[in-house]
């Protein structure tokens, strides 16, 4: 029973082109997050949702695009893909938006662009 | 503004050291304090955590105490093994539900 899932977990493209990840969960958590972690390793927050309402959206290029058809899914988009965004990309869901609210992540989707 | 600092690595251990990984943070407000863990190739997964001044987080031998008056959360275990080789990422929410990471820190477990 997957909690957070996301797919592809590897994707490999070429600058230019558009590609979507797909993240999932089954815990019915009402937020959801996407992260993007560089190759050192460097953990940043991109956006989250709270009952399909943006509720965070750091400094991202517009290249970037969530959508949230429903509180079980967050799905990010991306135009024209760049070198720099080659990392690998978490989803996460908590419950509620409290400062002590467990976030639990999925297994991440390395992109590869090429 | 908010920010997290954790000790750079890789931390190289033998089984059964002791382990200290030291974190300290810079926030408003009163935030709480997180572990994560992230076991290669996989996602995080939250292995302690701490709300409150004095808190202590404990999960699988490891433990974490929240000092206020030092700005710290520094994640120790007594007796470190193979298994616990992994990244270990030190994290506060601040008024928010925003998670701020901090760095990361390797740790290498040898038999």
């Amino acid at each position: 029973d997957t909690a957070v899932s996301q797919t592809p977990k590897y994707l490999v493209t070429q600058m230019g082109n558009d590609k979507s990840i797909k993240c999932e969960q089954n815990l019915g958590h009402d937020t959801m997050y996407w992260y993007k972690q560089d190759s050192k390793k460097f953990l940043k927050i991109m956006f989250s949702y709270n009952n399909k309402e943006l509720i965070i959206n750091e400094t991202v290029p517009n290249r970037f695009s969530p959508k949230s058809p429903d509180k079980a899914h967050l799905n990010l988009h991306i135009n024209s893909l760049e070198l720099g965004d080659s990392a690998v990309y978490f989803c996460a869901s908590s419950q509620g938006t409290g400062v002590s609210s467990e976030q639990y992540f999925g297994p991440g989707t390395r992109l590869t662009v090429t | 503004g908010n920010s997290v600092t954790q000790m750079e690595g890789p931390v190289t251990l033998s089984e059964e050291a002791f382990l200290t990984i030291n974190c300290t943070y810079t926030a408003t407000g009163y935030p709480s304090l997180f572990w994560y863990v992230q076991y290669p190739g996989e996602g995080l997964q939250l292995l302690l955590k701490a709300t409150k001044a004095d808190d202590k987080g404990s999960n699988k031998g490891f433990e974490a105490t929240y000092r206020k008056e030092t700005t710290s959360f520094h994640l120790e275990k007594g007796s470190v093994q193979v298994s616990d080789s992994a990244v270990y990422f030190c994290a506060f929410t601040g008024g928010t539900d925003k998670l701020i990471f901090g760095t990361g820190t390797r740790l290498q477990v040898f038999p």
